[in-house]
């Protein structure tokens, strides 16, 4: 399985800290992404980033990737109540016309005002 | 306005009956998911469908079933041959030809009494 891993699996910061959020994976991928899921919800997309890039900016969403240590970051800095959610990441593959996405366990961040 | 729509949001169901899960889209399309979550976990891949009339299975098939008639709908049905059906289910879809973010539904809970 190319399941992504995230890291840590819980993490709690006071408003206004930085939170970062690893994600490792184990095969070749086309792009990798994150996605936010608040309680009891559906998921978000928030960011993507393909393989032949390094470093993606969105707002307060700062993503990086290393293919050679299958390993990504996502960044959200100065960190609001509201970004209470987790946080999964998914590695896509493509194999010949399928187009899959293989989520994560996720990360759930508490914000504490 | 676009966007997906899962129904029912809650379902109880008891052992030996098979259910099905409704999930429609007016986005117009071309590929539709179905992914498992369990409590704590990340989401798990059943099946997917790239056009009508066409799917392949996931990574956790076993148990459930599906048909994509039209381009909108993409329902799933979970048998009595799933062993443990109770979780959390999430629709998605996304359009072909891009390599890009999946839109998710609200999800339906489904519990087995």
């Amino acid at each position: 399985s190319q399941q992504g891993e995230e890291d840590p699996q819980a993490l709690s910061i006071q408003e206004g800290e930085n939170a970062t959020m690893n994600c490792s994976y184990k095969t070749s991928i086309n792009n990798l992404q994150w996605y936010r899921q608040n309680s009891g919800r559906g998921l978000v997309h928030l960011i993507l980033i393909r393989s032949n890039e390094r470093e993606k900016h969105s707002g307060r969403l700062r993503v990086t990737l290393d293919t050679s240590k299958k390993s990504s970051s996502l960044l959200i800095t100065a960190s609001r109540a509201a970004d209470t959610a987790s946080y999964f990441c998914a590695t896509a593959f493509i194999g010949g016309s399928n187009y899959k996405l293989t989520f994560g366990k996720g990360t759930l961040l508490t914000v504490n005002p | 306005d676009g966007g997906i729509t899962q129904s029912p949001k809650y379902l109880f169901r008891k052992e030996g009956q098979n259910v099905t899960l409704s999930c429609e889209q007016n986005l117009n399309h071309d590929a539709m998911y179905w992914y498992r979550q369990d409590p704590g976990q990340g989401l798990r891949l059943i099946y997917y469908s790239q056009i009508v009339n066409d799917f392949q299975k996931g990574d956790i098939a076993e148990g459930y079933s599906v048909s994509r008639e039209k381009k909108e709908s993409f329902p799933l049905t979970v048998t009595s041959a799933q062993k443990n059906p109770t979780a959390f289910y999430l629709c998605a879809s996304r359009p072909t030809g891009i390599t890009g973010e999946l839109f998710f539904g609200e999800g339906s809970r489904l519990t087995v009494l």
